[in-house]
């Protein structure tokens, strides 16, 4: 079946510098796009997401980017912060019922981000 | 804010027993979800429901069954659990607009069976 899958299972940055975490998606039908911060012991929290219309969206600190043309997804976090270590997921919206969104995801495995003092 | 709540953290449960995971939104929403999280494998779909009594299996339905009796709670059942069940689970409800799909998720179930 479809998967979205996350290049790196663990990316380890020094605090201050930028974070990228890249995501791989496969379904080319799918519209949206969004990205969860899952702390310990937590469930995920919502990010940031993307429609398939655009390439680009920003937030607080916070920039993920589309390519469409090889299924890429990325987010890109400024001036990481100790808080923003955690498990990210990336996941994309596909249903395939003939009618009605019912909103499913599909999750990517999650990259581990951790940062160092 | 939107609060979405399971009815434990952890639980310890033998094999054979019947095992129910409860959650409650308190949003409104129409579409709820089950999720199992595993180390490596992400977050995958066992059952949704987009309306009360309404349920759809998701992508590893087996060993699993749901009950929507009312919108704000969704109940997950393990008919007879198995050690292969052991796993984090975790509910989900959508604020389901044509734009933005942002699911809402409790804080997780950890289960274990022994």
């Amino acid at each position: 079946g479809e998967s979205v899958g996350l290049h790196l299972p663990t990316l380890s940055v020094q605090e201050g510098d930028n974070s990228i975490i890249n995501c791989a998606y496969s379904n080319s039908a799918s519209d949206y796009f969004i990205w969860y911060k899952q702390e310990s012991g937590k469930g995920p929290q919502f990010i940031i997401d993307i429609r398939s219309n655009m390439d680009k969206r920003q937030g607080q600190r916070v920039t993920v980017l589309l390519n469409k043309t090889v299924k890429h997804l990325s987010l890109q976090i400024a001036a990481t912060q100790p808080g923003d270590s955690a498990v990210y997921f990336c996941a994309e919206n596909y249903d395939d019922r003939g009618s009605g969104n019912t909103g499913k995801l599909i999750f990517g495995q999650g990259t581990t981000l951790q940062v160092k003092p | 804010d939107v609060k979405v709540t399971q009815s434990s953290r952890y639980l310890v449960k033998r094999t054979g027993e019947k095992v129910f995971l409860e959650c409650v939104q308190d949003m409104d929403h129409e579409n709820m979800f089950w999720y199992r999280q595993d180390p490596g494998l992400g977050l995958r779909l066992i059952y949704f429901s987009y309306d009360v009594k309404m349920k759809e299996k998701g992508d590893i339905p087996e060993g699993y069954s749901v009950s929507r009796e009312k919108k704000e709670r969704f109940s997950l059942i393990l008919e007879s659990a198995s050690t292969n069940q052991t796993s984090m689970y975790l509910c989900a409800s959508l604020e389901g607009q044509d734009t933005h799909y942002e699911q809402y998720f409790g804080p997780g179930t950890r289960l274990t069976v022994t």
